[in-house]
């Protein structure tokens, strides 16, 4: 079946980076984008960014740009998101989630998120 | 502060029904962008409970159902049960930001 699996917890300190993994299986990597979502502590989802499984095409959300980095490596079908600068808001559990294939070289609007990681916590303490 | 506005909480006994509403402007659900709706239960991956506005996907019960009109959306539960006890999020994809918008979640307490 179509499998989302994650990197373990992270600790980082402020102005450190963080690099998540997500290890995707059950389909054709290169068919389909992933997205990258965090969720803080008592707030709701917020979108981090795309990457094209085809070409490596990525879109990030204006908040991010400068800030985060994402990544494929085809031969092990898995997405990586790196996000540097770390600030205590940046505490945070972050999941991947692939889209539908609708757009293989750019973010389709009509995309949903299906299915996601389990998510990987990120904590960012001195 | 989310882009997408959902009230933080809604609650109901078992059977009854309840309804969360999400509304967006006329950059994201205004400008005909489709919603979708998804579950958090904690440590579990999130669950896409609705596609496209209204479109249920296999295995979902069908007391879970979705409307989108103007610059709202609305999820409503037919019925609700325990296992429904969860965070529920609606999605849309927003032109000004040319990225997809969530809402802030409602937290669903079965009573």
């Amino acid at each position: 079946q179509v499998q989302l699996v994650q990197s373990g917890a992270e600790v980082r300190k402020p102005g450190a980076s963080v690099k998540v993994s997500c290890k995707a299986s059950g389909y054709n990597f290169a068919s389909y984008g992933v997205n990258w979502v965090r969720q803080a502590p008592g707030q709701g989802l917020e979108w981090l960014g795309w990457i094209s499984g085809y070409n490596a095409n990525t879109n990030y959300a204006q908040k991010f740009r400068g800030r985060v980095t994402m990544t494929t490596d085809t031969s092990t079908t898995t997405v990586y998101m790196e996000l540097r600068r770390l600030r205590y808001d940046d505490t945070a559990v972050y999941y991947c989630a692939r889209d539908q294939g609708f757009g293989l070289v750019m973010i389709t609007p009509s995309e949903w998120f299906d299915p996601w990681g389990r998510g990987t916590l990120v904590t960012v303490s001195s | 502060q989310s882009v997408l506005t959902q009230p933080p909480s809604v609650s109901g006994a078992p059977g009854q029904r309840v309804a969360i509403s999400c509304t967006g402007t006329s950059s994201n659900i205004g400008a005909d962008s489709d919603v979708h709706w998804y579950q958090l239960l904690p440590g579990a991956a999130p669950k896409l409970l609705i596609s496209r506005n209204s479109n249920r996907p296999s295995g979902v019960p069908d007391r879970f159902s979705a409307s989108r009109s103007g610059t709202s959306s609305s999820l409503a539960i037919t019925g609700v049960q325990a296992e429904d006890e969860a965070d529920y999020y609606c999605q849309s994809f927003d032109n000004s930001l040319s990225g997809w918008v969530f809402g802030g979640g409602t937290k669903l307490t079965v009573l």
